[in-house]
């Protein structure tokens, strides 16, 4: 059984476009995260979900929005996909009380032409 | 505001080399560090991790002691193998809002 699932796994797509990226943890976890993998593999947080409320959001573009449904599961949306946004994404989760010990995801690499 | 640097990769070695890949850190508060490993294709997992100073994490084969002295936590392997081959990731956590800082990842290939 995966502990922390994204789909999809691979997304290409053109500029401009709108799309998701899901994950869902069946850890019972309460905290959840995305992180941004660039080419140069330098790996960046960029939200993290704690109770469906947001923990941190780092200096990432307004652009990209985490939508939490539910404890188990964060959703990154992005709009008006740009060249840059290229990248792997790396969902993960952890317990409120032990956030130093993140379980990731196996990643989502997206493309943009 | 706090950070880790690791040394740039690549690093190639021969099986049954030894291993460092160091890291040092800048950090306001007291913090736990981490060393993650990605193998290729896969999410990071937490290789082991020390919470306070001198503490030594150990696993697989692989150590590094937490020296606050030196502001470094650098990984090291007696003896590697090619399965040993992945990107390495120096990371830290104060703790404070769930904010975890990783260094910019060492990548490790072992040939046979």
């Amino acid at each position: 059984d995966t502990a922390v699932s994204q789909t999809p796994k691979y997304l290409v797509t053109q500029m401009g476009n709108d799309k998701s990226i899901k994950c869902e943890q069946n850890l019972g976890h309460d905290t959840m995260y995305w992180y941004k993998q660039d080419s140069k593999k330098f790996l960046k947080i960029m939200f993290s979900y704690n109770n469906k409320e947001l923990i941190i959001n780092e200096t990432v573009p307004n652009r990209f929005s985490p939508k939490s449904p539910d404890k188990a599961h964060l959703n990154l949306h992005i709009n008006s996909l740009e060249l840059g946004d290229s990248a792997v994404y790396f969902c993960a989760s952890s317990h409120v009380g032990n956030q130093e010990t993140q379980y990731f995801g196996p990643g989502t690499r997206l493309l943009v032409l | 505001g706090d950070s880790v640097t690791q040394m740039e990769g690549p690093v190639t070695l021969s099986e049954e080399a030894f291993l460092t890949i160091n890291c040092t850190y800048t950090a306001t508060g007291y913090p736990s560090l981490f060393w993650y490993v990605q193998y290729p294709g896969e999410g990071l997992q937490l290789l082991l991790k020390a919470t306070k100073a001198d503490d030594k994490g150990s696993n697989k084969g692989f150590e590094a002691t937490y020296r606050k002295e030196t502001t470094s936590f650098h990984l090291e392997k007696g003896s590697v193998q090619v399965s040993d081959s992945a990107v390495y990731f120096c990371a830290l956590s104060t703790g404070n809002n769930n904010d975890m800082r990783f260094g910019a990842g060492t990548r490790l290939t072992v040939k046979p």
